[in-house]
């Protein structure tokens, strides 16, 4: 298994701005993943971070919008950048330690106001 | 396209009123399916990872099934505290570890 930490858990930001979230990881894993749930909805990938290389975005979400790093194995960050109300989900990151199990942080709530 | 239905949406229990939740999918070479426990302002708590038709896992009052287009997760005797959305999730071969979710069922267990 693996032990995922999301700061921040909760924030309401202003229409325009961005907002950080950091995903650590208490083990080196491959592949990272964000999700977005969307109030009563399910949840829908966002894009695939592997280390050294640029993310892998699924169709829907641009670079630009959610804009992701991953300096190493354990970390990552997703940025929600010129936020609008719509944008107001819970954020999840996940990842596979060596299995097919992917375990979740614990997510960042976000409301853009 | 790769999709996952569950059913229903929303499921009231009398504690120990035994039932079923239903996953169907549709995936183009199944690498496994997940079920999850998701609580509110909580991530999903992974539950159980099956691979094949016909593989069964258990944990305490769980049980899920799967069939080449369903997965069924059983709850035997349930409590108050099981209580919660369950999701299921595929992931297909070649998807790169991309999970395709349900909407979930939140089943509610009363006292």
């Amino acid at each position: 298994s693996a032990v995922i930490s999301q700061k921040p858990s909760r924030d309401i930001c202003q229409r325009g701005t961005s907002l950080t979230i950091q995903c650590q990881v208490d083990s080196q894993v491959t592949m990272m993943f964000w999700y977005r749930q969307q109030p009563g909805q399910s949840l829908t990938l966002i894009a695939t971070a592997n280390q050294g290389s640029e993310a892998t975005y699924e169709s829907g979400f641009v670079i630009d919008k959610f804009p992701i790093s991953r300096p190493n194995l354990t970390f990552s960050t997703l940025t929600v950048s010129n936020m609008s109300p719509e944008d107001s989900s819970i954020y999840l990151c996940s990842v596979e330690p060596g299995s097919t199990e992917a375990f979740f942080g614990q997510g960042t709530r976000l409301t853009v106001v | 396209e790769d999709q996952v239905t569950q059913s229903p949406e929303a499921l009231r229990l009398q504690e120990g009123e035994s039932s079923s939740l239903n996953c169907s999918y549709t995936v183009s070479g199944l690498r496994g399916l997940f079920w999850y426990r998701q609580d509110p302002g909580k991530g999903p708590e992974f539950l159980f990872t099956l691979y094949s038709a016909g593989e069964e896992k258990e944990k305490e009052r769980l049980k899920a099934t799967l069939t080449k287009k369903e997965s069924f997760l059983h709850i035997t005797a349930p409590k108050p505290e099981d209580s919660a959305t369950y999701l299921c999730a595929v992931q297909g071969n070649n998807q790169g570890g991309k999970l395709i979710f349900g909407q979930g069922t939140e089943l509610s267990v009363k006292p």
